[in-house]
This record gives C-alpha cells, structure tokens and sequence, in this order.
C-alpha cells in the first residue's frame, strides 16, 4: 500500500531532550515536506525537500533540522525542543513539486 | 491579509444539501490544492488543479486563474463528509506550500 510513516504518533517530552520524529515513503516521491498544524494559524510548513541531499525552509524553520540522505526518509530533528513547539505535525511527499500530496498520519506532540 | 482566505470558517447543513466552499487567493500559482481533514486528524489530498475543473464522484473543484478564486463543491451531502476543508497554494516562484485556515464543515442527518 502506497503510504507515508510518521512515527510516534503522540509523543510528550521534556523541554531540552532531542528528539527525532521519522518520516518514510514507499512511492519513490522525490518531494518530501514538514508542517506544522496550530489552532488559528492552520498549517505552516517548516522544512521542505526537493531529491536527496537538496533540502530547503519553509516559513517555520527556526528550531528545527531535516537530513534527506535517501530518498524514502526525511527525519525532522529538534535538537533542543520547548513549549513553544508543541503541535500536530504532518510529513508529506509527492511525486514532484505540482502533483498531488500524500500525508502521513500525524505526529501529536508536546513539551513540557 | 492572508495570502490564502477561505469561506466559510464554519458550515453547517442538512443531510442532501449542495455545499460550496470558496477560496481566494492574492499570488500567481502555478497549483491550487484542496485537502479534507477528517475529525481524527488525518489528511488527504482531494485535488489538485491548475485550470479548469475536476470532478470526484460527489466532489467537484473549480478555478479562476484571472479572479484568483476556487470553489470546493460538495452535491448530496452526508455526515460522513463532515470534516475540515483546506485550500493550499503553490506560488508560481517558490516551491513552498501556502495554506488557508480552514473550513470546518458539519453535515447533520
């Protein structure tokens, strides 16, 4: 089954404690991309990766790091997460940059 | 002013009846994307469209390019189509998704 893999799906962690949130693809999409999701502010995209090693910000990148060293992972690292990242978050990935998107399932987290 | 505006924020309709969601939007695009948020939170991917309209089974989507303006239309509603509705917009320069706020759709039986 076509999918994209976010892992964990909720996740409560300590402000400071790096954490990875993984993302994998089983499409071969060359496009993979982070958001973030906050009640008022709708979906914002934090890190966004064209092919393998090209990767780029989104408008919410501070706090955040990505790595695309193959094509089916796009991992979204926060090295020293705070309270002011908590959120739901998607990962994505498409064929190409104009067609259509595949969302993993969501990852809920919270710092605390 | 958002580059992405939709309306409604809120719907509410009857079982049956024909709903329209509208988007606007304010750049060039090169893609327009409509996507459904289901209650449990996860997305999928109606449309994309860059012209013209597309159609999928009671869903239809329809664009503008000149009025910068979308139309997400749903025939026959059902309560299962209860969900948030989103507009997103690839600018025509840059490779980064704009996103509206959002629709939040309620079909009562």
């Amino acid at each position: 089954e076509a999918q994209v893999t976010q892992n964990p799906r909720y996740l409560i962690t300590v402000t400071g404690k790096k954490l990875t949130v993984t993302c994998s693809q089983n499409m071969n999409h060359e496009y993979m991309s982070w958001y973030r999701q906050d009640p008022g502010l709708g979906l914002r995209q934090i890190y966004y990766s064209m092919n393998v090693e090209v990767t780029d910000k989104g408008d919410v990148p501070e706090g955040y790091k990505v790595s695309r060293k193959e094509k089916r992972n796009f991992p979204l690292i926060l090295e020293s997460p705070s309270p002011n990242q908590t959120s739901l978050y998607f990962c994505a990935s498409s064929r190409q940059l104009n067609y259509g998107y595949t969302f993993g399932s969501g990852t809920r987290l919270t710092v605390v | 002013k958002n580059e992405v505006e939709q309306s409604p924020q809120n719907l509410t309709a009857q079982e049956g009846e024909f709903i329209t969601i509208n988007c606007s939007y304010s750049v060039g695009i090169s893609a327009l994307h409509w996507l459904q948020q289901h209650p449990g939170g996860g997305i999928v991917s109606l449309f994309m469209l860059s012209s013209g309209k597309k159609k999928h089974g009671r869903l239809i989507a329809t664009i503008n390019i000149q009025e910068k303006h979308s139309s997400l239309h749903i025939t026959a509603s059902h309560p299962r189509d209860s969900a948030v509705y989103i507009c997103a917009v690839k600018p025509a320069s840059g490779s980064r998704l704009t996103f509206g706020e959002g629709t939040q759709l309620t079909v009562n039986p």
